[in-house]
């Protein structure tokens, strides 16, 4: 079965609120864990990653933080901005393997 | 420098034709991944080249899709006797390494099977 979920599968808020979306993992040999945003019409693209050895990640409004105990990560996004409307993915290594398998992606939707 | 590109960016072909799609990878790029995204939905894995290995084919939905990399640059990625059910857009992506370094996708193929 599918070793990557993703939640929420849409996600609605208001500029400036925050977003978190998370992201469960099965194989704990896993240990490189993207991001990627996708406008629409357009290719995906890394905004963040983190490795196993660290638990979180920052770059400006964005985050990512990991627990390797739960087996899941999480992206954060402050200060949401209309700009930031995309679908994103999460991606983990496939089991046994370093193929990235990606999450079914979360549709953000911030409202002006 | 250039990125991944995909040729070509459209292709509309009739169901029961053969089709075939490019990719150009980053240039020094040992990993390249196919992949299938339907409307709205996620990134389905078809395939995956890494240096001189065999490829992991492990993703592909059937024997009609096959794909090659040729002096592990360029790879084209063929679907034969083309159904609608194939329409989606194909993705390529190619990386320095494996899976533990950056994605860097193409532009994709749109493919329509009338």
């Amino acid at each position: 079965g599918e070793n990557v979920e993703q939640h929420p599968s849409t996600l609605s808020v208001q500029e400036g609120d925050s977003a978190v979306i998370k992201c469960t993992y099965s194989d704990s040999a896993s240990n490189y864990f993207p991001w990627y945003k996708q406008e629409l019409g357009k290719r995906p693209q890394l905004i963040i990653d983190i490795r196993s050895n660290v638990g979180e990640k920052k770059d400006q409004r964005i985050a990512v933080t990991l627990n390797k105990t739960a087996k899941h990560f999480s992206l954060h996004i402050t200060e949401t901005q209309p700009e930031d409307s995309a679908v994103y993915f999460c991606a983990a290594p496939k089991r046994g393997s370093y193929i990235p398998t990606f999450g079914r992606g979360t549709s953000l939707i911030v409202h002006p | 420098g250039a990125g991944v590109s995909q040729s070509p960016s459209n292709k509309v072909t009739e169901k029961g034709k053969d089709v075939e799609l490019r990719c150009d990878p980053i240039s020094g790029h040992t990993a390249l991944y196919w992949y299938r995204q339907s409307l709205g939905q996620g990134l389905e894995f078809l395939i995956y080249f890494q240096g001189n290995s065999a490829p992991d084919k492990s993703g592909l939905p059937s024997d009609r899709f096959s794909a090659e990399r040729t002096g592990g640059s360029v790879s084209t990625l063929t679907i034969q006797r083309t159904q609608q059910e194939d329409s989606a857009v194909y993705l390529c992506a190619s990386s320095l390494v494996e899976g533990r370094e950056t994605q860097y996708f193409g532009p994709g193929t749109r493919l329509l099977v009338l």
